[in-house]
C-alpha cells in the first residue's frame, strides 16, 4: 500500500510569491491534516480536512488556506510569502475522523524555501 | 513574541542499552497521546500511542508509561539499537477535536555504537 505522497519535495519562492502545495493520502483514508515544521516554533498544526471539509484550524494568518477534494487528495495554499514562511510542510492522512485518536501517516514533506 | 529557536535536548546512550526519552505535555484534557520518530529527511513515523485510560503499553522493544497527574508521558526503548538515532517527538491530541496534534520540542537520540 502506497504512503503519503507530497509533491513537489523542494519548492524555492521569493517574497510576495504564493505557493500550492499537494497531499495525496493513504488510498482510503478520509481525514488530511497539515503541519509546518520549523526549527524555531516546531512541528505546528495547520489544519484539518475531512469529506472535503475543514474540520479544525491553527493559528496561522489568513494567507494559510487548503481545500480537499472528493478523492480526498488536499491542497495547501499560502498567499503572499514571507521569509517566516520558510519550514517543511507536512501532510499526514488517517483513516477514521469521526473523532481523534486515530493514528495518523505523514509524509516526507515539501521544503519551502523563501528568499 | 519573538520566537526563540528550539534548543532540542539530546539523549546519548550506548547500542544496547535503554533509553527514555520524557515528555510534558499541555493540556490535562488530552486523551490521546502518540510517540513518533523522524529521522533526517522523513515525515514523523508512529511508533506507539496511549489513550488517557491506560497508564501503560507495550510493542516491539518500545513502552510508553503516562502519568496524567503530573502531565507526563515516557518512552522506554529497549536493547537501543543505531538505527534507533533519530529525533523523537510526543504529541497529544483531544479526541473531541479531531485529529488536531499538539506536538513537544523533540528530543534527538544518539546511539553509539
Amino acid at each position: 500500500k502506497a504512503g503519503v505522497t507530497q509533491t513537489p519535495r523542494y519548492l524555492i519562492k521569493t517574497r510576495g510569491q504564493q505557493v500550492t502545495l499537494s497531499c495525496s493520502p493513504i488510498s482510503g483514508h478520509r481525514s488530511v491534516s497539515w503541519y509546518q515544521q520549523t526549527p524555531g516554533q516546531g512541528l505546528q498544526f495547520l489544519f484539518e480536512y475531512f469529506s472535503e471539509t475543514q474540520r479544525n484550524k491553527g493559528n496561522f494568518p489568513g494567507r494559510f488556506s487548503g481545500r480537499q477534494f472528493s478523492n480526498s487528495r488536499s491542497e495547501m495554499n499560502v498567499s503572499t510569502l514571507e521569509l517566516g514562511d520558510s519550514a517543511l510542510y507536512l501532510c499526514a492522512s488517517s483513516l477514521l475522523s469521526l473523532a481523534g485518536g486515530n493514528e495518523q501517516f505523514f509524509g516526507p514533506g515539501t521544503r519551502l524555501t523563501v528568499l | 513574541g519573538e520566537s526563540v529557536g528550539l534548543h532540542l535536548p539530546t539523549l546519548s546512550v550506548q547500542e544496547g542499552d535503554n533509553s527514555i526519552i520524557n515528555c510534558a505535555y499541555s493540556n490535562s484534557a488530552s486523551d490521546y497521546f502518540i510517540w513518533y520518530k523522524q529521522e533526517s529527511g522523513k515525515g514523523p513515523q508512529f511508533i506507539i500511542d496511549i489513550r488517557s485510560n491506560m497508564d501503560k503499553r507495550q510493542g516491539q522493544r518500545v513502552t510508553v508509561l503516562l502519568n496524567k497527574t503530573v502531565k507526563h508521558l515516557s518512552l522506554q526503548i529497549a536493547a537501543t539499537q543505531p538505527g534507533d538515532s533519530a529525533v523523537y517527538f510526543c504529541a497529544e491530541n483531544l479526541m473531541e477535536y479531531g485529529n488536531k496534534l499538539v506536538f513537544g520540542a523533540g528530543t534527538i537520540l544518539r546511539v553509539k555504537s
